[in-house]
């Protein structure tokens, strides 16, 4: 089955401080791209960051980064300078084929809160 | 990268009755997915709709409750038919854009009471 698992519900962290993201995922297929997106209360789905699985330098968007560990199957996300902003519900995806078609998987999750 | 314009934003419907919530984009795209976000849960894919086929729908999902309208590249429909308070959820379109990130519309908050 292509999942994806995201083992932390609920995290907060100070502003200003990082604060990293976990999330691993299950796929038997050795091409694919991996997504965080980042939902605030206005409910709309932002990209935060994207990787290809096929390259090995983790992505970086500004303070936003990854570190993907192919082999383990892993694809955590920090957060440096962390700003009231950041508040929101993140969710780790990624492209799975199924029937010839390719479709987004998705984590459950987690919630997080920068505190002032 | 696409922009969608998803409408309405939110409605409240009486049970019994279908609402149909749309999709523009502003160019021209292979692939457009529905998905529905329960109160407090990640999405879930309900189809994917192909311009000039039928949509193909995930387990669990039926076309007699989620009729979905592809006409053309740059617009989709989908309706939740004969509602109940279950159907209660935001419903979100996104389109393919596989390198770059898939987009997604702002979402439809929908209330049955």
């Amino acid at each position: 089955a292509q999942t994806v698992t995201q083992s932390q519900p609920e995290m907060s962290v100070q502003e200003a401080e990082t604060v990293t993201l976990s999330c691993t995922y299950d796929t038997s297929e050795s091409n694919y791209y991996l997504f965080w997106y980042k939902q605030p209360p206005s409910r709309q789905m932002i990209l935060v960051i994207r990787q290809e699985a096929y390259k090995q330098q983790n992505a970086t968007e500004n303070r936003f980064s990854v570190n993907f560990q192919k082999a383990a199957k892993s694809f955590s996300l920090k957060i440096s300078d962390s700003q009231l902003g950041d508040t929101a519900m993140y969710f780790c995806a990624f492209t799975a084929s199924q029937g010839g078609s390719e479709k987004l998987v998705f984590g459950k999750g987690t919630k997080l809160t920068v505190n002032p | 990268s696409a922009v969608i314009s998803q409408k309405p934003s939110r409605d409240i419907c009486q049970r019994g009755t279908s609402l149909t919530i749309q999709c523009q984009v502003d160019s021209q795209v292979t692939m457009m997915f529905w998905y529905r976000q329960q109160p407090g849960q990640s999405l879930t894919l309900i189809a994917t709709a192909n311009q000039g086929s039928e949509a193909t729908y995930e387990s669990g999902f039926v076309i007699d409750k989620f009729p979905i309208s592809r006409p053309n590249l740059t617009f989709s429909t989908l309706t939740v038919s004969n509602m109940s308070p279950e159907d209660s959820s935001i419903y979100l379109c996104s389109v393919e854009a596989r390198y770059y990130g898939y987009t997604f519309g702002s979402g439809t908050r929908l209330t049955v009471v």
